[in-house]
């Protein structure tokens, strides 16, 4: 069985700082995938980046950047220069290469401030 | 940019009714998902499907859920009778393929109201 851990209920960063939300994951499988999501106030789930189990190199997408590490089972999503739009509610979520279902943690709220 | 979208946004039943809640998913995904959560809690699991059959289900998933692709577009959950603890908003998914990395895309979310 898959499981996510986020232990950061909630974070407040200041506008234009760097924040960095914490995952760890537990599974037996070889291959897999991690993930993390967006869910602003209005409840929609925004895919954020994505990295694999076989990547070499940490993902990154714009201001969003995925510090993965595997010996320690960690997949922490780090947000730079933080803004506005940015407070939302943050997911991570593990998928096995063997299912097709995403696993997901409890999630943090991110609140940015002026 | 494609998008899932799901009807009704907010859906109101008595307990022990029938709803279908709707999903469009993005047009040459072949892979659909619901997740459910409840308020305040995580995002959870409840059934892909593919190739008109699921493929996998959680154990949330029991006999009073299905599922159907009645037409090339559309993709539903159905719940036979519901009860006060199906409250949740419910989110539909789509991905192009099954891979690891398959980015599911998901749907605004359809909120279900059960008194």
């Amino acid at each position: 069985a898959q499981k996510i851990t986020q232990t950061q209920p909630g974070m407040f960063v200041q506008e234009k700082e760097a924040v960095t939300l914490d995952c760890t994951y537990d599974t037996s499988d070889q291959s897999y995938g991690l993930f993390w999501y967006k869910q602003p106030s209005s409840g929609e789930m925004i895919f954020l980046i994505y990295q694999g189990s076989y990547d070499e190199q940490n993902a990154t997408e714009g201001r969003y950047s995925l510090n993965f590490q595997k010996a320690r089972k960690s997949a922490n999503l780090v947000i730079s220069a933080s803004q506005l739009g940015d407070s939302a509610m943050y997911f991570c979520a593990m998928k096995p290469g063997t299912a097709s279902k995403l696993t997901f943690g409890t999630g943090t709220r991110l609140q940015v401030t002026l | 940019e494609p998008e899932v979208t799901q009807t009704p946004s907010h859906q109101v039943t008595q307990m022990g009714q029938e709803v279908i809640l709707r999903c469009v998913p993005i047009s040459n995904h072949l892979y659909f998902y619901w997740y459910r959560q409840i308020l305040g809690q995580k995002v959870e699991f409840l059934v892909s499907f593919y190739n008109n059959e699921i493929s996998e289900k959680s154990e949330i998933f029991d006999d009073q859920f299905s599922v159907e692709r009645p037409d090339g577009s559309n993709f539903t959950l159905k719940i036979r009778s519901t009860k006060l603890e199906d409250s949740a908003m419910y989110f539909c998914a789509s991905s192009e393929w099954r891979g690891t990395r398959n980015e599911q895309f998901f749907g605004p979310g359809t909120r279900l109201t059960v008194l």
